[in-house]
């Protein structure tokens, strides 16, 4: 079936401007993470879902950051008044369920540049 | 809480040669271990995990990952190189709050 599909896969825009990124995950998982992959670093956690809710946003870098996943399916990662250190790839994931052998398939990401 | 180091950002092998590409844990309860692979311009792509049964684990592409408690190491290895091996290898541990904690990552070329 589908992968997680993840929209832009390129997203350009303005210091200050406010971005919207976008996560399908794949069909009947429960579960959805959000990870930023800065240059040279590994993907780091930001925000995870269970459902409709967020069960864990302790990633999330400031209150300039807001995911949501309203109907438990498609999530959507917030950034307001985005600044040049916001510029990374920001990765989603999905699992089945959150469990600890439930493994997490992961989109292509988005790649976030802040000019 | 847990976390994971890798040894080596970039590691170098000929083609036919063995990988290895090494990760170490920490983590005061026994830890769930897992090794991805990020190809140019692709997403993580899930080599193998460890979750507690056998400590040899085989993955996909002919890899496999020893887990040993003694040595808190998880290091993945390859008998013999592919130039389509060539890539970005993670290792992550998965933390009590369910999210993954990732390693730098290593960059593996082949040399043909």
């Amino acid at each position: 079936g589908a992968g997680v599909s993840q929209t832009p896969s390129n997203k350009v825009t303005e210091k200050g401007k406010y971005v919207e990124l976008r996560c399908d995950p794949i069909s009947g998982h429960t579960a959805l993470y959000w990870y930023r992959q800065s240059l040279g670093q590994g993907p780091e956690f930001l925000i995870y879902f269970q459902g409709t809710g967020a069960a864990d946003d302790s990633g999330l870098p400031n209150d300039r950051f807001f995911a949501v996943r309203p109907e438990g399916s498609v999530s959507t990662l917030k950034i307001q008044r985005t600044e040049r250190g916001d510029s990374a790839v920001y990765l989603c994931a999905s699992s089945l369920s959150p469990g600890s052998t439930d493994t997490q398939y992961f989109g292509p990401g988005t790649r976030l540049t802040v000019l | 809480a847990q976390s994971v180091t890798q040894l080596g950002s970039h590691v170098s092998v000929s083609e036919g040669a063995l990988v290895l590409l090494r990760c170490n844990y920490s983590s005061s309860v026994p830890p769930y271990l897992f090794w991805y692979v990020q190809y140019p311009n692709q997403g993580l792509q899930l080599l193998l995990k460890y979750t507690s049964a056998a400590t040899l684990v085989k993955g996909i592409n002919g890899f496999e990952a020893e887990f040993k408690k003694s040595e808190t190491s998880f290091h993945l290895t390859k008998p013999s190189a592919h130039m389509s091996d060539a890539a970005e290898y993670f290792c992550a541990v998965l933390t009590g709050a369910n999210n993954l904690f990732f390693g730098t990552g290593t960059r593996l070329t082949v040399i043909p």
